[in-house]
Parts: structure tokens; C-alpha cells; sequence
């Protein structure tokens, strides 16, 4: 596996469930970050992490939670979500959360809530 | 405030005609970062350039070149002779200085038709 990769690419959830995306770099970085990009809007920063601490949170709502047990692995863990909360949901990583540092993504997960 | 504006939300050419997608930006910082990613079909956002506030030269690369302008604060992207696989949204993307976030224009979606 080379880059950033993220699994589920789709994910289908009720909103009384409880799901987990999961990203993983295998680019050495040290900077990790989620973000949510919904139709006809800018990419939404939610949350960073450096060096598996989180140093940023984008004012995002506590249904969603994220977890970074190393350097490597990202994890959002979603449950009881709204509809309005479907959207692609991004994965990226840089070398250090530096204004400087170029972000590499991965795919995304297209999350649908219904 | 940091902003950025992508005026152009959607652009339809035909096959080696030449394309500029603006990027205008707003923020009250000196220095900064410039970025522009591509979003094909597939999901993942790819990075193209990276421009510092001191360096307003002109960057060409291969088909694509980037014109950075402070006095107009853009940093508009052209393809030349453009392609059927240059199909995607673009996005401009605008980091400040010192910070860890990178705010993202609303995207220009690109369809090249043969």
C-alpha cells in the first residue's frame, strides 16, 4: 500500500448506529487530518493531529470522535449522526501540521445517514 | 478573515483548448501559502503547487502553468491544450502563516470533452 488509504470507501448508516472510519498513511508523516467535504461547500477542516495529538478541533460536533493511535492510523468514530452529516469524508496527512507542508489524501468515505 | 473565492464553479471545453480557473484570496497576514489540488472522479484530492508569499514568479509545468499576482491577490491556474484526463474539480487552497490550517476555495469543476 503506498499513500493514504481509507476504509470504508461507502459506508450506509441508520442514525442510531455506531460506525468507525479508518485511515492510514504510509508516508512517514506526523501530521494527521479529517476533513468533511459536503456538496457545494469548501472542504470543512475537523479535526488535526500531531504526533497522535489532537491540536486542533474545528468546533465539530461530539458525535463525532476521533481517535490516532499512532502516527500510522486515524480513526472517526461516528454514532447517533444526522442526515445533514452525510457527506465524503477526507483523510490527509503532512509531514508536520505546518502552514508550509503540502497535505496528501486519501480517497475518502462517502458516508450516507439516513 | 482568510477566504477563498473560486468564482467559476463549473467549465466545459473542448479538447486542446486552453483553460484558466481564478483563484482570488483574502488574508491579512504576510506571509502565507498558496496551494492548488486536483479532485478527480476517484475521490482523492492531488496535490499540483505550492506558492510562498515572497515568490510571485510564474511557474510552468508542462501543460500547466500558475500566474501569482499580490497586487490582485490571485493565483489563477491555466491548462494548456487541455485533455480529457484534466477532467476534475480543482480546488485553491490558502494556509497562513504559523498555522495548521489550510482553507479551501469551493472547487472548479473541469469537464473536457473530446
Amino acid at each position: 500500500e503506498t499513500g493514504v488509504t481509507q476504509t470504508p470507501r461507502h459506508l450506509v448508516m441508520g442514525m442510531t448506529n455506531k460506525k468507525s472510519l479508518k485511515c492510514e498513511q504510509h508516508l512517514g508523516h506526523n501530521a494527521m487530518y479529517w476533513y468533511k467535504q459536503s456538496a457545494k461547500k469548501p472542504l470543512e477542516l475537523m479535526f488535526v493531529y500531531s504526533l497522535e495529538e489532537r491540536v486542533e478541533n474545528n468546533s465539530v460536533p461530539s458525535r463525532f470522535s476521533p481517535e490516532c493511535p499512532n502516527s500510522s492510523h486515524l480513526f472517526l468514530h461516528l454514532h447517533t449522526l444526522q442526515p445533514e452529516d452525510s457527506a465524503l469524508y477526507l483523510c490527509a496527512s503532512s509531514q508536520s501540521p505546518t502552514s508550509y507542508n503540502e497535505q496528501f489524501f486519501g480517497p475518502g468515505t462517502r458516508l450516507t445517514v439516513l | 478573515a482568510q477566504k477563498v473565492t473560486q468564482a467559476q464553479t463549473e467549465i466545459s471545453v473542448v479538447e486542446k483548448e486552453d483553460v484558466t480557473l481564478d483563484c482570488v484570496y483574502e488574508t491579512r497576514d504576510t506571509t502565507y501559502y498558496l496551494f492548488w489540488y486536483k479532485q478527480p472522479p476517484s475521490g482523492e484530492l492531488v496535490f499540483l503547487i505550492r506558492r510562498n508569499s515572497f515568490d510571485e514568479q510564474n511557474e510552468i509545468s508542462g501543460r500547466y502553468s500558475w500566474n501569482f499576482q499580490k497586487s490582485t491577490s490571485s493565483f489563477n491556474f491555466t491548462i494548456t491544450a487541455s485533455q480529457v484526463v484534466d477532467s476534475a474539480v480543482y480546488f485553491c487552497a490558502l494556509s497562513e502563516y504559523g498555522t495548521d490550517k489550510l482553507i479551501f476555495g469551493t472547487g472548479t469543476r473541469l469537464q473536457v470533452f473530446p
